[in-house]
């Protein structure tokens, strides 16, 4: 079966600090991966998604970035974190061709 | 573009009630449409979905009915029990290659003895 990844499960960082979040999905082969964010008290937001390695859409300019190093393996990157950042990430995983995402533990990011 | 509203929350009920939680959306096609729930402190799982006018979904005594002529998916249980508190998202699918997903709020349901 088919399980996904994500660490660390909490992270606290102070501001202008360097952010890597690593998902991985066991058990398939060329999924869609997504980075999702859920601020506090708002609904989910898009914000990067990847059909194939090295294949990124961005959905929302920031000062975030993603990357697919390997086929199953979905990071999320910042240079210098924004009080703004804080808030649940969450990455998903879809197989190719179907609708429905599988989501992982999430991320809680705290930036101070 | 496409874009999912849910009523506000929380909504508090008592076990045993019934509920309803409202989702109206907005979108060009024929969008398949999804609830997900995030019990505390966890990711989201889908809870049902529908992907064209008139099915209906459903799981663990929830249902949902796809209307097309109201743009709605309202999701219903007959008998809330308190392990149902959670925040439910509703959420549409646009027709892209990438299966991308687009979330309404959430609604947070607290359900008391």
């Amino acid at each position: 079966s088919q399980t996904i990844h994500q660490w660390p499960a909490t992270l606290v960082q102070p501001v202008g600090s360097p952010l890597s979040l690593e998902c991985t999905v066991e058990g398939t082969s060329n999924p869609n991966l997504y980075w999702y964010r859920q601020a506090a008290g708002r609904g989910l937001q898009l914000l990067f998604y990847s059909v194939g390695i090295g294949q990124i859409s961005s959905e929302v300019p920031q000062n975030l970035s993603a990357s697919r190093p390997q086929d199953r393996q979905f990071i999320l990157s910042s240079k210098k974190l924004l009080l703004s950042d804080s808030g649940f990430y969450l990455c998903a995983w879809s197989p190719q061709g179907e609708e429905t995402q599988y989501f992982g533990p999430g991320t809680r990011l705290l930036v101070l | 573009g496409d874009s999912v509203t849910q009523m506000e929350g929380p909504v508090t009920l008592s076990e045993e009630a019934f509920l309803t939680i409202n989702c109206t959306y907005t979108a060009t096609g024929y969008p398949s449409l999804f609830w997900y729930v995030q019990y505390p402190g966890e990711g989201l799982q889908l809870l049902l979905k529908a992907t064209k006018a008139d099915d209906k979904g459903s799981n663990k005594g929830f249902e949902a009915t796809y209307r097309k002529e109201t743009t709605s998916f309202h999701l219903e249980k007959g008998s809330v029990q308190v392990s149902d508190s959670a925040v439910y998202f509703c959420a549409l699918r646009d027709t892209g290659t990438a299966s991308k997903l687009t979330f309404g709020t959430g609604t947070r349901l607290q359900v008391t003895l």
